[in-house]
C-alpha cells in the first residue's frame, strides 16, 4: 500500500517566484490537510479539503496561498510571490473519514526561499 | 482555547527507561488525542490515539493516559530504546472539525 506522496521533497525558490506542491492521498482517501512545520516549531494547520471542495481554509494566510483539491490528480498548495517567511516544511496529510479520523502524513515538500 | 501545551520541550532518558510526555488542552470539544513520532527529516507518523470515552490505552510499549476532568494526556514510553529518540507531538480535534492542533513537540533523546 502506497502511503501520502509529496513532490517535490525539497523545492528552492527566489523570491517572488510561485511555489506549487503536490499531494497524493493514500489510495481511497478523499480528504486532505494541509500543515506547515516552521524550523524548532510544531505542525501549524493550513487547510481542509475534499474532492472539489475546500472545507475550512482558517489556517491559510489571506494572500498569496491557495489549495485546490481536483476531482482527478493530486491536491494542490500553491504560494505566489513568496518570501523568505515562507521557507517552512510544508507536510499533506490524508484520511478516510474526516472529522476525527486517523490522518496519515506524507514526508514532507521543504520549501527554501532565497 | 485553541492551543494544546506540551512539556517538557527536551527529555533525556537511559536505555530501558520510561519516558513520560505531558499535554493539556482547553477545548472541552476535543474528542480526539493522536500522538505523532516524527524523525529528522521525515513526516509524523500516528503512534497511538485515545478518544475521551476511555482513561487509558496502551499498544505495545507506548501508553496514553487520559484525564477529562483535568483536560490532560500523557504519553509514556515503557523501557525506552535508542530508536525510540524523535520528537513527539501530542495533537487534538473535534468531530466537527478534523483539524489537528498540535504541541509544540518533545525531543526524545535515548542514551545506549
Amino acid at each position: 500500500n502506497a502511503g501520502v506522496m509529496q513532490n517535490p521533497r525539497h523545492l528552492v525558490r527566489r523570491r517572488g517566484q510561485e511555489a506549487r506542491l503536490r499531494c497524493s492521498p493514500v489510495k481511497g482517501h478523499s480528504h486532505v490537510y494541509w500543515y506547515r512545520q516552521l524550523p524548532e516549531e510544531g505542525l501549524k494547520f493550513m487547510v481542509y479539503l475534499q474532492k472539489e471542495n475546500i472545507i475550512d481554509e482558517s489556517g491559510m494566510p489571506k494572500e498569496r496561498f491557495s489549495a485546490e483539491f481536483p476531482k482527478e490528480g493530486p491536491s494542490i498548495l500553491r504560494i505566489q510571490q513568496v518570501v523568505r517567511g515562507d521557507s517552512a516544511a510544508y507536510f499533506c496529510a490524508s484520511s478516510p473519514l474526516g472529522g476525527d479520523g486517523e490522518q496519515y502524513f506524507g514526508p514532507g515538500t521543504r520549501l527554501t526561499v532565497t | 482555547q485553541q492551543q494544546v501545551k506540551q512539556s517538557p520541550q527536551s527529555l533525556i532518558v537511559q536505555k530501558g527507561g520510561i519516558s513520560i510526555i505531558n499535554c493539556a488542552y482547553e477545548n472541552t470539544a476535543f474528542d480526539y488525542f493522536p500522538w505523532y513520532q516524527q524523525f529528522p527529516g521525515k513526516g509524523p507518523a500516528l503512534l497511538i490515539a485515545i478518544r475521551p470515552d476511555v482513561s487509558e490505552k496502551k499498544e505495545g510499549r507506548f501508553t496514553i493516559s487520559f484525564n477529562k476532568s483535568a483536560k490532560q494526556f500523557s504519553l509514556h514510553i515503557m523501557d525506552s530504546q535508542p530508536g525510540d529518540s524523535a520528537t513527539y507531538f501530542c495533537a487534538a480535534t473535534s468531530s466537527n472539525t478534523g483539524k489537528l492542533i498540535f504541541g509544540q513537540g518533545t525531543t526524545l533523546q535515548v542514551k545506549p
